[in-house]
């Protein structure tokens, strides 16, 4: 079965620092990869997804995301994180080309300290 | 659009009560979600939809869940009889999914928190 591994499980830093989530999933064929994010006491938001083509992806709030197919990796990054950014964070795959289910990891809780 | 709405937002019950989540999913989108995230176990597929038609009920944990969709605007989950393990925020999702084009984004309602004493 698909897995999708987050190893961050708590994230900590200052703002203005640099922020980068680790996403590997299993599925060897084709994925489409998206990032959810959701702050505090609200329902998750898309940030960006990849579906195909440049594997730099960029989103919302000055996110961006790289496809490695080789090392089965999708990993989130921000140069400068705000205290906004605080917030949980999941990565998500579906896997084939057919159907609409996402397989989420298991979200990175992120903290930013003004 | 108003976006996925669900209700109760809120819902105490004692252990054994029967409780039901109700979703309204964004108009037009033809795929419906249930979700439950818990600290232990994240964020869990319970069921989808597909045209009111349910696809993968893989994820519903045992007989006590159920879920239907009686029309493209509405679909209940239920827990009869309920107990403490299944507290837990229950967030409803719907998509859009034109033929041909992949990663459709999946619109998230604001979820039920369940808590069951």
């Amino acid at each position: 079965a698909q897995s999708v591994s987050q190893h961050n499980h708590h994230v900590i830093l200052s703002e203005a620092a640099s922020l980068e989530l680790g996403c590997n999933y299993s599925y060897g064929g084709t994925v489409n990869l998206f990032w959810y994010v959701q702050y505090p006491g609200q329902h998750l938001q898309l940030l960006l997804k990849y579906f195909s083509g440049d594997p730099l992806v960029k989103g919302i709030k000055g996110f961006e995301a790289e496809f490695i197919k080789s090392k089965f990796s999708f990993n989130l990054r921000k140069p400068s994180v705000q205290w906004s950014d605080t917030a949980e964070y999941f990565c998500a795959v579906k896997e084939g080309a057919a159907g609409n289910k996402l397989t989420f990891g298991g979200g990175t809780r992120v903290l930013v300290k003004p | 659009d108003a976006g996925v709405i669900q209700s109760p937002r809120h819902e105490v019950t004692e252990m054994g009560q029967e409780v039901t989540l109700r979703c309204k999913p964004i108009s037009g989108h033809d795929y419906l979600f249930w979700y439950r995230q818990t600290m232990m176990r994240g964020l869990e597929l319970l069921i989808y939809f597909n045209n009111n038609v349910p696809i993968d009920d893989s994820g519903m944990p045992e007989d006590r869940f159920s879920a239907k969709m009686p029309n493209a605007s509405f679909s209940t989950l239920k827990i009869q009889p309920s107990e403490p393990r299944d507290s837990a925020v229950y967030f409803c999702a719907s998509s859009l999914h034109p033929p041909g084009q992949g990663a459709p984004e999946q619109y998230f309602g604001p979820g039920t928190r369940l808590t069951v004493t």
